[in-house]
């Protein structure tokens, strides 16, 4: 049962233009948000996370939006550069009980091409 | 200079063999975390810890076994019940549980 999704498992994006990824989740427990982003052979970075008492949260080039209602959240980079090709890991966690541990989800390699 | 460190970076080992993979922090967290990540596949969650002496299954237990007989060390053994021991492992440690800082991870190669 995969309560955190990344339907995309792949994202190419020009240099200076925005990039996309996207971050389904099913349990309504869940309450705080964050995004990891990877290199390989490398642990993933933490890169930016937002509450469930926000909608939006902003760092730099990087903007992580929540739609609770569609439990949906998506992260916007802009603009896009090369180092940012990666792995990008959405994740989520609960408060209390079984959703107080971190779930990730499968991951979006994001290529920023030239 | 804090962090967490995961030593070897690739190690390997014949079927049937026990390994153990180190996992030290001092960023002085409470709670440390190992996780196991396949091609294709997001971070799957073995065992966790948030006190010293005291740690739970995650989602994939079976075949790992762990300590935390100090605050800064969690080591992973994966045993020979193990089915398919090669993967990228990673450990991680929080202090409030929310943001997880992650070691540079293991690669393990069981043949």
């Amino acid at each position: 049962d995969q309560q955190v999704k990344q339907n995309s498992p792949s994202l190419s994006v020009q240099e200076g233009r925005i990039s996309i990824l996207n971050c389904d989740y099913t349990n309504s427990m869940f309450d705080y948000f964050l995004w990891y982003k990877k290199y390989p052979a490398e642990g993933p970075t933490f890169l930016i996370s937002i509450s469930s008492i926000k909608d939006k949260n902003e760092d730099g080039r990087f903007t992580v939006f929540l739609n609770k209602s569609a439990k949906h959240l998506s992260l916007h980079i802009v603009p896009s550069q090369p180092g940012d090709s990666a792995v990008y890991f959405c994740a989520a966690k609960g408060s209390w009980g079984t959703a107080s541990k971190l779930t990730f989800g499968t991951g979006t390699r994001l290529q920023v091409t030239l | 200079d804090g962090g967490i460190t995961q030593s070897p970076k690739y190690l390997f080992r014949k079927e049937g063999q026990n390994v153990t993979l180190s996992c030290e922090q001092n960023l002085n967290h409470d709670a440390m975390y190992w996780y196991r990540q396949d091609p294709g596949q997001g971070l799957r969650l073995i065992y966790y810890s948030q006190i010293v002496n005291d740690f739970q299954k995650g989602d994939i237990a079976e075949g790992y076994s762990v300590s935390r007989e100090k605050k800064e060390s969690f080591p992973l053994t994966v045993t020979s019940a193990q089915k398919n021991p090669t993967a990228f492992y990673l450990c991680a440690s929080a202090n409030d549980g929310y943001e997880q800082y992650f070691g540079p991870g293991t690669r393990l190669t069981v043949t």
